[in-house]
């Protein structure tokens, strides 16, 4: 299993463009959540989903974007990229049942300048 | 609110010390807990939840909800121990969603 995955690594964006973020599990777990790092900062949850088709807004979600089509890939989308959104982007998920650990991914490194 | 404080954001100790780390949470709910560690270039694993009561890697966190804390500790830390540490809170933990809410984090340095 290549467990949660991540794309890109990095990336730069400039004020106003667009972008996704990818994130694909291959361990059939329901949930799936987007993070947001700050420098010298915990991690604060941007979307979450429960399944697929269904999705929720987290503690910051304004600016962002998800979609869940299938079980396996919870895409982040950024419109109109702010320099408020350079961060580092994690993607976890977690197994059936809502309990236990939550696996992240590498994390994607934002910059919007 | 819902929040989740981690007061040092750095702790240095010598190889053979005792270690506390420490978290302290606000909720108004049953709380759920858990402490999460990230190696240098890993990524962000679980080290351990309060639900679990067990010690991982010589490490034990004990839920105290009298002083809203939930502090991690090892007798003896090793070099390897070295890493940032979250403390983090599970929300709505009944409606299965465990959405974390996560401290600022304390990196832990042991010096040899």
């Amino acid at each position: 299993n290549a467990g949660v995955t991540q794309t890109p690594k990095f990336r730069i964006l400039k004020i106003g463009q667009s972008m996704t973020l990818q994130c694909t599990q291959d361990m059939n777990h329901n949930y799936m959540y987007w993070y947001r790092q700050d420098p010298g900062m915990g991690l604060k949850l941007i979307y979450y989903s429960v399944g697929a088709g269904i999705t929720d807004k987290g503690e910051v979600p304004n600016g962002y974007n998800v979609s869940r089509s299938t079980t396996e890939d919870f895409p982040l989308r950024l419109e109109l990229a702010a320099p408020s959104q350079t961060s580092v982007y994690f993607c976890a998920s977690l197994p059936p049942g809502g309990l236990g650990e939550q696996y992240f991914g590498p994390g994607t490194r934002l910059t919007v300048t | 609110a819902q929040r989740v404080t981690q007061p040092e954001k750095l702790l240095s100790v010598f190889k053979g010390a005792p270690v506390e780390l420490k978290c302290n949470y606000s909720y108004s709910g049953s709380p759920e807990l858990f402490w999460y560690v990230q190696y240098s270039r890993q990524r962000l694993q679980l080290l351990l939840r309060h639900i679990s009561r067990e010690s991982i890697k010589g490490f034990t966190a004990d839920l105290n909800k009298g002083e809203t804390s939930f502090h991690l500790k090892k007798p003896f830390a090793q070099e390897e121990d070295s890493a940032m540490y979250y403390c983090a809170l599970s929300l709505d933990r009944m409606k299965g969603a465990q959405k974390l809410v996560f401290g600022q984090g304390t990196r832990l340095t042991i010096n040899p």
